[in-house]
């Protein structure tokens, strides 16, 4: 079955300095990636995803997220955090099986400190 | 605006007492889903469906029904709520993943309380 895993629960990273999220993932197939992100008390919003092609994918808010089919991840950067970034992130894959479903990781939640 | 609207955003009922949740989308979507999202679990597919009378149970479907006469709209049923589904629901729309540059467009959610 799918799988997607995000190891770090909580990050705190301070304002200005980058940021890495991780997330490993299980699929057979070519994977569709995608990250969201929550604000508290918000719908989730779509940061960038993957479906082929270049390997480094830029999406909005200055985040980038990079495929590594030899690691199984696809892992979330951003070069200089703002507060505004604090909120749950949400890697997922999408799986076409099931009605284009998405199995989604248990999320991390960033906080940024001044 | 492409949108994915549910209603009502907050309720509060009681265990047994009927709800059903809405859900419509403006983007001729074949597909659509419900999620539950619980703290530490991330979001789980409740149901989905691939279009008109199409539907298929998901990963936690126990509790709930859908129906989808409609293109646009995909309600959520549950016929005896119980506490255990207290959460935070989503709807979900999407063209096929196969399309290159698409993606799931998210209602803004429904937060659940039963008491």
């Amino acid at each position: 079955a799918q799988s997607v895993t995000q190891p770090d629960i909580h990050i705190t990273v301070s304002e200005g300095a980058s940021l890495e999220l991780r997330c490993n993932y299980s699929y057979g197939a070519t994977p569709y990636l995608f990250w969201y992100v929550q604000s508290p008390g918000q719908g989730l919003q779509l940061l960038l995803k993957y479906f082929s092609g270049d390997t480094l994918v830029q999406g909005i808010k200055g985040f980038e997220a990079e495929f590594k089919r030899s690691q199984s991840s696809f892992n979330l950067r951003k070069p200089s955090v703002h507060w505004s970034d604090a909120a749950e992130y949400f890697c997922a894959v999408g799986d076409l099986e099931y009605g284009n479903k998405l199995v989604f990781g248990a999320g991390t939640i960033l906080r940024v400190k001044s | 605006e492409a949108q994915v609207t549910q209603n009502p955003r907050y309720l509060i009922t009681v265990t047994g007492k009927k709800l059903t949740v809405t859900c419509s989308q403006n983007m001729n979507h074949e597909y659509m889903s419900w999620y539950r999202q619980d703290p530490g679990l991330g979001l789980r597919q409740i149901y989905y469906s691939m279009n008109v009378e199409v539907t298929d149970k998901g990963d936690v479907p126990e509790g709930y029904k859908v129906s989808r006469k409609e293109k646009r709209n995909f309600p959520l049923i549950l016929e005896s709520p119980s506490p255990n589904q207290t959460s935070l629901y989503f709807c979900a729309s999407s063209f096929s993943f196969r399309q290159s540059n698409t993606e799931a467009f998210f209602g803004q959610g429904t937060r659940l309380t039963v008491v």
